[in-house]
């Protein structure tokens, strides 16, 4: 059973434009959600978190969260080349003997061209 | 403040050889994880270290697979009789107790099994 599915893409938008990345989760009691950015021969690094539905902003992404649908989306507002990475979502679900591990999906590539 | 850092950067060793490697994580966190990623793959989680309470082992392939987390801090694993499916790049990552999915990578290290 796959937790946490995304889009492999790639995605391809031009500069300037809005990248729109997303996330479907299967269990209901995810309490936690990341985005993270991975460069190609770097490691991942967390660019937002999202504990309750709705908007997040910070700078030019925002993230998004609906626990009834268990969708999470992040945009990225004019979108520049270096935004161009694979972008991880994660979920967070805490189930006693799991001790709240993160679930990554698989990674959407974004590329961003000029 | 120093991040999370792993050694060796690279290691290359014959199949069926033993291979250690490390991983310091951010002084201060309980939390540290491991996972591998394969060339072109996504996230693969290992195993979970959370204080002093039982690990989650769930995501080691094989029990040629260990790790340990010596003094709450400095963590090894170690992978017995390698096979040359095992290359991959080992990540290591530590968060603090509070904020468990906000996850802090180290560089990795490159695992090549011949």
């Amino acid at each position: 059973q796959k937790e946490v599915e995304q889009n492999s893409g790639p995605l391809s938008v031009p500069e300037g434009a809005i990248a729109s990345l997303n996330c479907t989760y299967s269990d209901r009691v995810s309490q936690s959600f990341f985005w993270y950015r991975q460069y190609s021969g770097k490691s991942p690094e967390l660019i937002m978190s999202i504990y309750s539905n709705g908007d997040k902003e910070d700078g030019r992404f925002t993230a998004q969260l609906n626990k009834a649908s268990q969708y999470v989306s992040l945009l990225i507002r004019d979108s520049q080349p270096s935004d161009s990475a694979t972008y991880l979502c994660a979920v967070r679900t805490d189930r006693g003997s799991t001790l709240g591990r993160l679930y990554f999906g698989r990674g959407t590539q974004l590329t961003v061209w000029p | 403040g120093a991040g999370v850092s792993q050694s060796p950067s690279n290691k290359v060793t014959e199949k069926g050889k033993d291979v250690e490697l490390r991983c310091d994580p951010i002084s201060g966190h309980t939390a540290l994880y491991w996972y591998r990623q394969s060339l072109g793959q996504g996230l693969e989680f290992l195993i979970y270290f959370q204080g002093n309470s039982a690990p989650d082992k769930s995501g080691l392939p094989s029990d040629r697979f260990s790790a340990e987390r010596t003094g709450g801090s400095v963590s090894t694993l170690t992978i017995q009789r390698t096979q040359q499916e095992d290359s991959a790049v080992y990540l290591c990552a530590s968060s603090s107790t509070d904020r468990v999915g906000e996850q802090y990578f180290g560089p990795g290290t490159r695992l090549t099994v011949t």
